[in-house]
């Protein structure tokens, strides 16, 4: 069935460190694909998407490209602030629902 | 109104009560879908409505949850006889029938069972 992978956490880094968060995929079809960030205590906010092969998604200076020759959809950023803690989670979605991986959880010390 | 909005924020509630969650979807958006995440994990699907009409219902949703979505337009979300494992947080999300459109989270219902 369709899911999603991500990269187990934690993950911790100094500030101004570059980020990469590992994410791959299992869909029949084409699905889209999303990054969403979760703060403590908060709902999910959508981060970035992308809908259809080679398409990069980005937003607040994070980047991801949909990759179907590699089914992945890798979440980077150049520079991480203190600002980008969080809990990140992929997600596919295939026309009905949406699958999320299990989420990363990113912190970033000053 | 520019988000999904949720009540109650928070719910405690004795083991074998009943709760009743409501989600207010964005305005045009005739899709609405329910989630369940707890600590550590990613959301759940649990189930999602197109308009009035539920069209698709998770392994999860047991028969002590019922959904509605009576006009169209808000839902509930109705746990019967709780149990602890029921703890978690209740996500409502809301879209526009369109492949690619993104799907918007409210905060999420947190219960707690006791």
């Amino acid at each position: 069935g369709d899911s999603v992978t991500q990269m187990e956490g934690p993950v911790t880094l100094s500030e101004e460190a570059f980020l990469t968060i590992n994410c791959t995929y299992t869909a029949t079809g084409y699905p889209s694909l999303f990054w969403y960030v979760q703060y403590p205590g908060e709902g999910l906010q959508l981060l970035l998407k992308a809908t259809k092969a080679d398409d990069k998604g980005s937003n607040k200076g994070f980047e991801a490209t949909y990759r179907k020759e590699t089914t992945s959809f890798h979440l980077e950023k150049g520079s991480v602030q203190v600002s980008d803690s969080a809990v990140y989670f992929c997600a596919l979605f295939t026309g009905n629902q949406f699958y999320f991986g299990t989420g990363t959880s990113l912190t970033v010390i000053p | 109104d520019t988000g999904v909005s949720q009540d109650p924020r928070h719910k405690i509630t004795k083991r074998g009560q009943n709760v009743t969650f409501r989600c207010d979807p964005i305005s045009e958006h005739n899709r609405l879908y329910w989630y369940r995440q707890t600590l550590g994990q990613g959301p759940e699907f649990l189930t999602y409505f197109q308009n009035e009409a539920q069209l698709e219902k998770s392994r999860l949703l047991s028969d002590r949850f019922s959904a509605e979505r009576p006009k169209g337009s808000f839902s509930t979300l109705e746990i019967q006889r709780t149990e602890q494992g029921d703890s978690a947080m209740y996500l409502c999300a809301s879209s526009l029938d369109r492949l690619g459109n993104t799907i918007y989270f409210g905060e999420g219902s947190w219960l707690t069972v006791v």
